[in-house]
């Protein structure tokens, strides 16, 4: 049972456009969403985050949006950059503390 | 170290030999968990240590699998008569009680 999905295994972008990476989830218990990056060989890096009493979180180029109706929440980066490309993971939690991830989507920003 | 540390970072082993996989956390963290990441999947979680509750095994995925958190810090992944359907990367991670995951870089796991 996939709670949490990356439907999308790979996206290509241009540098300077917007990338919009999406997941779903099906645990209406989750209550607590984070965004990873990997690189090749290295360990997944924390991103951004949100709780569920929020609709929106910034940070820089990075926005995260959750709606919970939907059970969907998407990250946006604008503008991309090359040293962007790398693989996302979404995560959740409900108040257990335990994170699961998605399968990621592999972003690719063309110079 | 200032990060979370895995050891080793690669290990080829044959099939139904018994492995250890090992993580350092971050000093005074006290969640840890254990992901693996087979080739072309995704996070795939088996096991949560958070203080000195009981783990949250339900991830693990046959009684080959165990893994024990000594004194709070040190933890210990052990899969025995590996197959070679157990070949992944393990990634450790350690938080703060309801905080963000450090992630060590894994352990690359080759069963042959």
């Amino acid at each position: 049972d996939q709670q949490v999905k990356q439907n999308s295994p790979s996206l290509s972008v241009q540098e300077g456009r917007i990338s919009i990476l999406n997941c779903d989830y099906t645990n209406s218990m989750f209550d607590y969403f984070l965004w990873y990056k990997k690189y090749p060989a290295e360990g997944p890096t924390f991103l951004i985050s949100i709780s569920s009493i929020k609709d929106k979180n910034e940070d820089g180029r990075f926005t995260v949006f959750l709606n919970k109706s939907a059970k969907h929440l998407s990250l946006h980066i604008v503008p991309s950059q090359p040293g962007d490309s790398a693989v996302y993971f979404c995560a959740a939690s409900a108040n257990t503390g335990k994170l699961i991830f998605g399968q990621g989507t592999t972003l690719q920003v063309k110079p | 170290g200032a990060g979370v540390s895995q050891s080793p970072s690669n290990k080829v082993t044959e099939k139904g030999k018994d492995v250890e996989l090992r993580c350092d956390p971050i000093s005074g963290h006290t969640a840890l968990y254990w992901y693996r990441q087979s080739l072309g999947q995704g996070l795939e979680f088996l096991i949560y240590f958070q203080g000195n509750s009981a783990p949250d095994k339900s991830g693990l995925p046959s009684d080959r699998f165990s893994a024990e958190r000594t004194g709070g810090s040190v933890s210990t992944l052990t899969i025995q008569r590996t197959q070679q359907e157990d070949s992944a990367v393990y990634l450790c991670a350690s938080s703060w009680d309801g905080g963000e995951l450090f992630f060590g870089e894994g352990s690359r796991l080759t069963v042959l």
